[in-house]
């Protein structure tokens, strides 16, 4: 089934820890996006990428790395996870010329 | 760079009853205004979208309208049913390869039977 995958999907995460969100799609988009979802804050962008070997810092990209390897891959990584990091991230991908995102399931991690 | 504002964070009608949620925007050169629905639990997904070159478009008991003057948009849901429920989130964007979408905080918009 085309789509997006995330994982894992749950994670409880000691604060220090390095932590990787994985991300993949199967639809060929040019562009893949992370968003974090919390309460009253909306879906804030982390990172993006427009292309392939490409990446854009979004609005709260501190804390957070990416990478575009290739089309269908996109990890995001907290090299050294703090409490405040804590949140409901969902990765999503789309054409890149302004059109529908499709989102994942989304990850929830918690930072202790 | 963009900045997405919208009202209300929430919003309670009877159903059958309309439903307007609200959202301005800073950046004026943001020509795409999509709206997304988050049921509880589940993935947010696209609804409706208008881009800048027109002023008003529907999809049955959905509408959304555009003032690039004023940089605002709105979406507008009508016959509102239980089911419409959710966490509703509209965003802007530019065309071209800087495709990212920023948006608004969120209304969650509850219809009461």
């Amino acid at each position: 089934i085309a789509g997006i995958t995330q994982a894992p999907t749950s994670q409880i995460l000691a604060a220090g820890r390095r932590m990787t969100l994985r991300c993949t799609q199967d639809m060929r988009h040019n562009a893949m996006y992370w968003y974090r979802q919390d309460l009253g804050l909306g879906l804030r962008l982390i990172h993006y990428s427009n292309t392939a070997g490409t990446t854009g810092k979004g609005e709260v990209p501190d804390g957070y790395s990416v990478s575009r390897a290739n089309t269908d891959d996109f990890p995001l990584t907290l090299a050294s996870a703090v409490p405040s990091q804590t949140s409901v991230y969902f990765c999503a991908s789309g054409t890149g010329n302004t059109g529908e995102l499709f989102f994942g399931e989304g990850s929830r991690l918690t930072v202790l | 760079g963009e900045n997405v504002e919208q009202h209300p964070s929430t919003l309670s009608v009877q159903e059958g009853d309309s439903a307007v949620i609200k959202c301005t925007y800073s950046d004026s050169a943001s020509n795409y205004f999509p709206w997304y629905k988050q049921e509880l639990g589940k993935r947010p997904q696209l609804i409706i979208d208008i881009r800048s070159n027109v002023g008003e478009k529907k999809d049955q008991r959905i509408a959304v309208t555009l003032n690039k003057t004023a940089k605002h948009f709105s979406l507008h849901i009508t016959e509102t049913q239980p089911e419409d429920s959710a966490v509703y989130f509209c965003a802007a964007s530019r065309t071209g390869n800087t495709g990212k979408l920023i948006f608004g905080q969120g209304t969650t918009l509850q219809v009461k039977p």
